[in-house]
């Protein structure tokens, strides 16, 4: 399988506190993203990253990818309850619109 | 910003019996879609890749038979899941991109119940 690998599988923590998960890929690709999903939704896109870049900020979001290691991480800062979810990797190959989705990260943030 | 519907939202239906999902780009053309299945706290398994005017491309275990899929016009794309049984049950999600962008744009997902 092609599928990515994501760490943790869950996580709990305290508001106010930073959730880190990881996400490692198979492929080579050109760019990276990560996505939420609520219980019982569809995925919404939360940032992405090139291949050609090592790190990237979006308000409490920073991600950062290493190609040599084919991984990425997305830190979420000063969590909040509203965070809980769970979120997905996604890599994306050149020349192609498909994507493929790492396992992903139940984040639960406790109030 | 992109807008992609998806109805129905959830569907229980009969086992023999098929169930249609529409999936529509509101605000943009989508000369591509895609549908993806996606098990109880599981990632999101992509079942084919629907273009506009021509056959879908399935992904490696997935019956064309099964899942018909039509993508008659820009803005929509429907999944036909045909002769439904209760391992069909899953969550069914859709995604489309504007056209040379990256980035994937969603529906809320259609959850499918087979008795």
């Amino acid at each position: 399988s092609q599928q990515g690998e994501e760490d943790p599988q869950a996580l709990s923590i305290q508001e106010g506190e930073n959730a880190t998960m990881n996400c490692s890929y198979k492929t080579s690709i050109n760019n990276l993203q990560w996505y939420r999903q609520n219980s019982g939704r569809g995925l919404v896109h939360l940032i992405l990253i090139r291949s050609n870049e090592r790190e990237k900020h979006s308000g409490r979001l920073r991600v950062t990818l290493d190609t040599s290691k084919k991984s990425s991480s997305l830190l979420i800062t000063a969590s909040r309850a509203a965070d809980t979810a769970s979120y997905f990797c996604a890599t994306g190959t050149t020349g192609t619109y498909k994507y493929i989705f790492g396992t992903g990260t139940r984040l639960k943030v406790l109030a | 910003g992109a807008v992609v519907s998806q109805h129905p939202s959830w569907v229980i239906c009969k086992s023999g019996t098929s169930v249609k999902i529409e999936c529509r780009s509101l605000d943009f053309q989508a000369t591509t879609m895609f549908w993806y299945r996606q098990f109880p706290k599981q990632s999101l398994m992509l079942m084919a890749t629907s273009n506009e005017g021509s056959k879908a491309t399935y992904e490696q275990g997935v019956e064309k038979d099964k899942f018909l899929i039509n993508h008659a016009s820009l803005t929509l794309s429907t999944l036909t899941v045909t002769s439904a049984h209760p391992e069909d049950s899953s969550f069914y999600i859709c995604s489309a991109s504007l056209s040379g962008a990256n980035v994937l744009t969603f529906g809320a997902g259609s959850r499918l119940t087979v008795l």
